[in-house]
């Protein structure tokens, strides 16, 4: 069974650009995350699909983030204008649980965006 | 905001030894803890996880103990192995936020022959 995959693996952006990062998850999983974790401080939460729905977005940072999940498979997360602080490593994880607890999250390798 | 922490950011062992990752967390509500292991270039692997109305628990190798009365959390692994070198992060969620983890900033652990 393949696991979750993103691409692309390395983003080198300059500062003002759009990048997009797309996530597959595993197949049949519901749930689908997105976590990021800058300037090697702790991975936080983004944001958190259950099929095509935002069940909860409150971890975006901003309005330059737009992250989603048409069709309830993959999804993309889009960074428009990007700026320096939006350097890090973006994960998507997955997971069949519908969040009633033990949420075994499966992670991606993620995305290394560096913004320039 | 409340988080989850580490104590030592780096740690050293020999392989063979034990080895001891600590964590606190400050979020008295947290009732789900989950370790995490992420090797170089890939994502986080889940390694154990524990509730909030157990002290102890055991899998291959590793164990997780949860103190709730200091709010303190560490991870075991015998006979620590060169494969063994990762970062660990340990995590914690609450009921109506299962899907919200919130992360430590990570141990690394180095493990020398």
């Amino acid at each position: 069974e393949a696991g979750v995959t993103q691409f692309p693996s390395h983003s080198v952006i300059e500062k003002g650009q759009t990048v997009t990062l797309r996530c597959d998850p595993i197949s049949g999983h519901d749930n689908l995350y997105w976590y990021r974790r800058v300037m090697g401080k702790e991975i936080k939460f983004l944001l958190h699909f259950v099929k095509e729905s935002k069940q909860d977005e409150s971890g975006m940072p901003n309005n330059r983030f737009l992250a989603e999940r048409t069709g309830g498979t993959y999804s993309t997360l889009k960074v428009q204008p990007a700026e320096l602080e939006d350097s890090g490593v973006y994960f998507c994880a997955s997971s069949p649980y519908p969040g009633t607890g033990e949420e075994k999250l499966f992670f991606g390798s993620g995305t290394q965006l560096s913004v320039l | 905001g409340e988080s989850v922490g580490l104590h030592l950011p780096t740690l050293s062992v020999q392989e063979g030894d034990n080895s001891i990752i600590n964590c606190a967390y400050s979020n008295s509500a947290s009732d789900y803890f989950i370790w995490y292991k992420q090797e170089s270039g890939k994502g986080p692997q889940f390694i154990i996880d524990i509730r909030s109305n157990m002290d102890k628990r055991q899998g291959q190798r590793v164990t997780v103990l949860l103190n709730k009365t200091v709010k303190h959390l560490s991870l075991q692994i015998a006979a620590t192995q060169p494969g063994d070198s990762a970062v660990y992060f340990c995590a914690e969620t609450f009921s109506g936020g299962y899907n919200k983890l919130i992360f430590g900033a990570g141990t690394r652990l180095a493990v020398h022959p």
